[in-house]
């Protein structure tokens, strides 16, 4: 069974830093791995998609990537700002389920960035 | 989120009354999920669908039915509502893997 962990739970930064989040999944034959962003009472905002045989995606200040080998990605915010401040959801597609294409998370970083 | 929403957004019921929940597409997706979301336990998948009347069970299915005649529409039953279903709940969409994943703002639901 997949496993999807998050590092760390919480962290607060002051504005202006770079700071990386981390993920790890325990099954490393995943088809894809995406990063969401959720702000409080809202939804899952998508970040960046990658494929299992990409290595990186950037997406403005936000850069993603996978290792799968090592079962491991990161997401590398830039230059950080008070608006970042929201919980950050790893999630990855196994590639041998079959055509049901589930997603699996982890539990989520939630990142404070102070003014 | 453009393109999927979710009905209703909030409800209150009591126990053991049954709860339908909603979640309406426009995008022609071949996939949808629903999920709950509760504190210390993540996102976990309900049900899911691939296809009009193709659906199949997540890891926390029971209590729960789906059924999906059309395909913009997926609706999410709680047959005898307990305590333990109150949550928020997700819809997703997917065209296919390649793409990914698009969520529903969510409903949050409670059962008294």
């Amino acid at each position: 069974k997949q496993e999807v962990t998050q590092i760390p739970a919480a962290l607060s930064v002051p504005e202006g830093e770079n700071l990386v989040l981390n993920c790890s999944f325990t099954d490393s034959a995943i088809y894809n791995l995406q990063w969401f962003r959720q702000d409080p009472g809202k939804g899952l905002t998508s970040l960046l998609l990658i494929q299992s045989s990409q290595r990186e995606q950037t997406s403005g200040r936000l850069n993603a990537s996978l290792d799968k080998s090592s079962g491991r990605s990161t997401l590398y915010i830039a230059a950080s700002q008070p608006g970042d401040s929201a919980t950050y959801l790893c999630a990855v597609v196994g590639s041998s389920q079959g055509g049901s294409e589930k997603l699996v998370f982890g539990k989520g970083t939630k990142l404070t960035v102070n003014p | 989120d453009a393109g999927i929403t979710q009905s209703p957004r909030h409800k209150v019921t009591e126990t053991g009354t049954p709860v339908t929940l909603r979640c309406h597409q426009t995008e022609n997706h071949r996939y949808m999920y629903w999920y709950r979301q509760d504190p210390g336990h993540g996102l976990r998948l309900i049900h899911y669908s691939y296809g009009v009347k193709d659906t199949d069970k997540g890891e926390v299915s029971d209590g729960y039915s789906v059924s999906r005649s059309k395909t913009e529409d997926f609706l999410l039953t709680l047959e005898s509502a307990t305590s333990s279903q109150t949550s928020v709940y997700f819809c997703a969409i997917s065209p296919a893997r390649e793409i990914g994943y698009t969520f529903g703002s969510g409903t949050r639901l409670t059962v008294v």
